[in-house]
């Protein structure tokens, strides 16, 4: 069974705080996405990796790939309250099944 | 449509009625996907449609639980028999094959 562990749970920073959260995996995955989603609302999609290594710059959100493609990492620079949110990364098997998997959840607070 | 669709937004049933849950989704996306979120926690896997056809079942929590779809389109979700472990929020995503997917708000689902 693929599973995918994210850390912290759950995360309280000051506004203007840097974090780092973590999304790992000991299965390889053909792609990685990570997700915001407010209550009430259906997760939305902030990027996808593909590439062992890749890193994506969203403004001040940064993401990579893992080398091996079994982890990613999101790097928020300067918090602001509007990054609050539940984020979650979700992996698509390397299998080819196309079955996304989706990580435990950071509930972020700023 | 312009994005996923799901019915009833929200849903209050009594224990031991059975509920059905709709969901439409972006025209022309092949996958469907329906996802089980817990207050407060991650999305449980359910189960994938392919076109019309489920390869992969593997989440629905018990056989009270069935889902098809019909047209390559609509994608239906039923529970028997409710039991108040089942209230949740119920997603709906699709996309294309191998494509990035796009959620519906959810439907919540509250036995009482």
């Amino acid at each position: 069974t693929q599973l995918l562990e994210q850390s912290p749970q759950f995360l309280s920073i000051q506004e203007g705080e840097n974090l780092t959260v973590y999304c790992n995996s000991s299965s390889v995955f053909s792609s990685l996405q990570w997700y915001r989603q407010e209550p009430g609302e259906g997760p939305v999609l902030l990027v996808t990796v593909v590439t062992g290594g890749e890193v994506k710059k969203l403004k001040r959100l940064t993401f990579q790939f893992g080398d091996a493609r079994k982890d990613s990492s999101l790097h928020i620079t300067a918090a602001q309250p509007g990054d609050t949110g539940l984020y979650l990364c979700a992996g698509t098997s390397a299998s080819g099944t196309y079955k996304y998997i989706f990580g435990t959840g950071t509930r972020l607070k700023v | 449509g312009a994005g996923v669709s799901q019915s009833p937004s929200n849903k209050v049933t009594e224990k031991g009625k059975d509920v059905e849950l709709r969901c439409d989704p972006i025209s022309g996306h092949t996958a469907l996907y329906w996802y089980r979120q817990r207050l407060g926690q991650g999305l449980e896997f359910l189960i994938y449609f392919q076109g019309n056809s489920a390869p992969d079942k593997s989440g629905l929590p018990s056989d009270r639980f069935s889902a098809e779809r019909t047209g390559e389109s609509v994608s239906t979700l039923t529970i028997q028999r409710t039991q108040q472990e089942d209230s949740a929020v119920y997603l709906c995503a699709s996309s294309l094959y191998g494509g990035t997917i796009y959620f519906g708000e959810g439907s919540w689902l509250t036995v009482v």
